[in-house]
């Protein structure tokens, strides 16, 4: 139980364009669910925590407007990267918590993004 | 000082040998703890999680809390060649806000 899934798991974009990710909880409801970056060989950076219903909470640093994120339902999540430029590239991953009888994190298998 | 503290290594150990792998926080209000482990370019897998304080036993696997220490480790018994990936310590207070450790890069070598 607890499957996290992400679509897609590898996307190449041109600079300028933007890129959606989905990140579904397949056999539980998130409640919440977390969006993270993570460079080479470096640790994970939460991205923003978003509560299904709700605005997300960004961290500090993280451009709200230019990674949008809608948590429509309790097993939805979606992180839009917007005008995205190379610096942007990343692996971006997701978690979802929530009523899985477990209060922890359960990832998905992550997406490459690279802008070229 | 980080909320949680975690050697990154990198550990290298032969085949069989047992993995001490250890992080350390400030938070006393911590009440749950996880580690998981990442392989190379894929997102975490939960290996084991704890409430409060004790022990927990899966497998090859053995996570230990100690809270009046603030201390918390993961034994990896008879390690193989397929443990070798990075490990990651979190932990939250109560289940809606989490801390990670920056993760121990462990390699098992045949």
């Amino acid at each position: 139980g607890a499957v996290v899934s992400q679509h897609p798991s590898w996307v190449i974009c041109k600079s300028g364009t933007s890129v959606k990710i989905e990140c579904r909880s397949l056999d539980f409801q998130a409640t919440t669910m977390f969006w993270y970056r993570q460079f080479p060989k470096q640790s994970l950076m939460l991205m923003a925590t978003s509560n299904e219903g709700s605005k997300a909470t960004y961290e500090q640093g993280v451009e709200k407007d230019k990674f949008l994120i809608n948590h429509a339902s309790l097993t939805l999540s979606t992180l839009t990267v917007t005008s995205a430029h190379p610096e942007d590239s990343s692996f971006y991953i997701c978690s979802a918590g929530g009523t899985s009888g477990k209060e922890t994190q359960y990832f998905g298998p992550g997406t490459r993004l690279l802008v070229l | 000082q980080k909320e949680v503290e975690q050697d990154p290594g990198p550990l290298s150990v032969p085949e069989g040998a047992i993995v001490s792998l250890n992080c350390t926080y400030s938070n006393s209000a911590f009440q749950y703890f996880m580690w998981y482990r990442q392989y190379s370019r894929k997102g975490p897998e939960l290996l084991m999680y704890t409430y409060s304080s004790g022990n927990k036993e899966d497998g090859r696997f053995t996570a230990q809390v100690d809270k009046s220490s603030k201390y918390i480790s993961l034994f990896i018994r008879d390690s193989q060649p397929s443990d070798s990936a990075t490990y990651l310590c979190a932990m939250s207070p109560t289940g809606n806000q989490f801390y990670f450790g920056t993760g121990t890069s462990l390699t098992v070598i045949p």
